[in-house]
């Protein structure tokens, strides 16, 4: 499968723990998004990289949360001292530019208990 | 500020009927409108898309219309089956700098086609 794939796919953590995804972007995408969805909404963007540049981030992207993506392949979403409204699918996508088509993985569902 | 509006919440319709799935923006500087498709535990996967300079487009049963003075923009699939029953995702995005920015996603539309 040469699509977008996340690690791990699904998370359980206490409230206060520190966590950690990955995405592996299609090869040779050079822009890679996070994005996350909470039930019954559509994804909401949080953050975006070009090569191993962050581009962008959203005001949702608190103090908490910090994206890297050292090598300008796989990236990293890390939050901090979790809380339960940080409960969410957590969705990465990658295109290649100047194509405009962002190709999503199956996500990271995180539940903060 | 929700920046694409998407309706209806949820649609049912029976086998071989054609939903109508509806979206309105705000932000005139969009210039790109893709429609995503998503299955209960997966991510989105897209459908088709469409540019402002175009008024329709066809890719097999799914069909997109644009209305660039009402911001408008709608989905039709034809001859939906069971198969369809997903929750469909408009979205939107502007360039800028020669590439498209983040995408704007509407809130989902729940589409159960009925045999």
């Amino acid at each position: 499968d040469t699509g977008v794939s996340q690690d791990p796919r699904h998370k359980i953590t206490k409230r206060g723990q520190n966590v950690t995804f990955r995405c592996d972007p299609i090869s040779e995408h050079n822009r890679l998004y996070w994005y996350r969805q909470t039930l019954g909404q559509g994804p909401e963007f949080l953050t975006y990289f070009q090569n191993e540049a962050q581009l962008e981030k959203s005001r949702l992207l608190s103090d908490r949360f910090s994206a890297e993506r050292p090598k300008g392949s796989f990236s990293t979403l890390e939050i901090q001292r979790t809380e339960q409204g940080d409960s969410a699918m957590y969705l990465c996508a990658s295109s290649f530019i100047p194509s405009d088509t962002q190709y999503f993985g199956p996500g990271t569902r995180l539940t903060v208990l | 500020q929700q920046q694409v509006k998407q309706s209806p919440q949820s649609l049912i319709v029976q086998k071989g009927g054609i939903p109508i799935i509806n979206c309105a923006y705000e932000n005139t500087a969009f210039d790109y409108f893709p429609w995503y498709q998503q299955f209960p535990g997966k991510g989105p996967a897209l459908l088709i898309a469409i540019r402002p300079d175009v008024s329709e487009k066809k890719e097999g049963r799914f069909t997109i219309s644009f209305n660039k003075s009402a911001k408008q923009f709608s989905l039709h699939i034809m001859d939906s089956q069971p198969g369809d029953s997903a929750t469909y995702f408009c979205a939107a995005s502007a360039n800028y700098g020669g590439s498209q920015g983040n995408l704007i996603f509407g809130k989902g539309t729940k589409l159960s086609v009925k045999p």
